[in-house]
This record gives C-alpha cells, structure tokens and sequence, in this order.
C-alpha cells in the first residue's frame, strides 16, 4: 500500500459527460501529480500541485481541470467526455515541489463508451 | 530533449537469469532516475533510484548502473524470479518537478 488513495477504481460513462476523480495524498505530502496511462502512449504527465497551487502542466487537454483542496486531497476533473479518453488516471504523491520519492496510487480506470 | 528512450519493449528470462533493462536521456538537467515496477491493474511502486554523482546502487537483487557521460542507465535484476514479472518504467526528472517515464518493458521470467 502506497499510502496514497485514489477514488473511484473503475468507472463507466458515456461520450460527452463529466467525470471527477479523487486523491488523496500520503500523509505529510504537499505534492499531488496526475498522470494518464494509456497503452500507446504510456504514463503521460497531466499536471502537478503543491501545496494548494499548481506548479506544471503537461499535455493536458483544456476539457480537463484539477485543482488542490486545502485538507491536499485533490481532483481531476474530464469533461465532455471522448472515446480516446478512456486510460488508467494516476496520482502520485511526494513530500516536496520536485518529484522525487514520489508514490502512486492504484489509479482510476476511466473507460468511456 | 526531453524524452527517455527505454529499451527494450519486452524480455523473456529464465529464472535465475539476469533482467537488463536500458535507459538513455538527452537532458543534462536531469538529476534524479527513478525505476518504477508496475503489476497489471496496479499503480507503478518506486523500486530504486539513483542521482548522478554515483554510478551504481544496488538495493538487494536489483542494480542501477549510471553512465553520465553516455547519459544512461540500466536496471539489472539478479537472479530473476516469476514473481519480478512486470512491468517497468525508467524516470529521470530535473528542477523541472516532474517525473518523464520511459515507453516501459515488459519482463517475463519463466520457471
């Protein structure tokens, strides 16, 4: 067990809707990331927060939106949903701004139909 | 610039063999190099990471060899076990903040 806890682990929607997903981060981490995993294009860094501020963007796309809660939990939000959206969605964890000794939890899996 | 290129895609080993997976970066900004193993329907678990100023780390039957000036680094798994089956993913990150995976391979160690 990583520590850090992810919610939900599987979920089934359909085109054009939104979806939230949850993390909560290990306790005493400031640093929450999102990846996606998809099987053609491995993990693919989405965005970073620190500490209630984001801090990087990667490749990620404008119908999607996360945001860091003052408690740390923090939430990826997708919305208008497409078919290619469908991957595992991961968070990490770190103590600190870089990326180091950082964990991930079990991730989501998001399949759109 | 600022990929890791990982090979290779998949690898078969006897048990009792050596895994030998490869790294190689552009970035010389890169400071950290993480290796993550990831079993199907999990999140990818920190194995072991090393920075640039040694040029090898071993942590019980795995190894982490860094090449600076061929900007790459390997994993070696000793004595490979069914249960080493996985996936795993290289890492390199900077003052950048985030973690840049590699493409992942896949190892099969058979009884």
């Amino acid at each position: 067990d990583s520590g850090v806890t992810q919610t939900p682990k599987h979920l089934i929607t359909a085109t054009g809707q939104r979806v939230t997903l949850r993390c909560s981060p290990r306790s005493g981490d400031l640093s929450v990331y999102w990846y996606q995993q998809s099987l053609d294009q491995g993990l693919q860094f989405l965005i970073h927060y620190y500490n209630g501020e984001e801090r990087a963007k990667g490749n990620i796309l404008e119908r999607f939106s996360a945001q860091q809660f003052p408690d740390l939990h923090s939430e990826l939000n997708l919305s208008s949903l497409e078919l290619g959206d469908s991957a595992l969605y991961f968070c990490a964890s770190s103590p600190g701004r870089v990326m180091a000794e950082a964990f991930f939890g079990q991730g989501t899996r998001l399949t759109v139909v | 610039q600022q990929q890791v290129k990982q090979s290779p895609q998949s690898l078969i080993v006897q048990k009792g063999g050596i895994s030998i997976i490869n790294c190689a970066y552009e970035n010389t900004a890169f400071d950290y190099f993480p290796w993550y193993q990831q079993f199907p329907g999990k999140g990818p678990a920190l194995l072991i990471a090393i920075r640039p100023d040694v040029s090898e780390k071993k942590e019980g039957r795995f190894t982490i060899s860094f090449n600076k000036s061929a900007k790459q680094f390997s994993l070696h798994i000793m004595d490979s076990q069914p249960g080493d089956s996985a996936t795993y993913f290289c890492a390199a990150s900077s003052s950048s903040y985030k973690l840049i995976f590699g493409s992942g391979t896949r190892l099969l160690v058979r009884p």
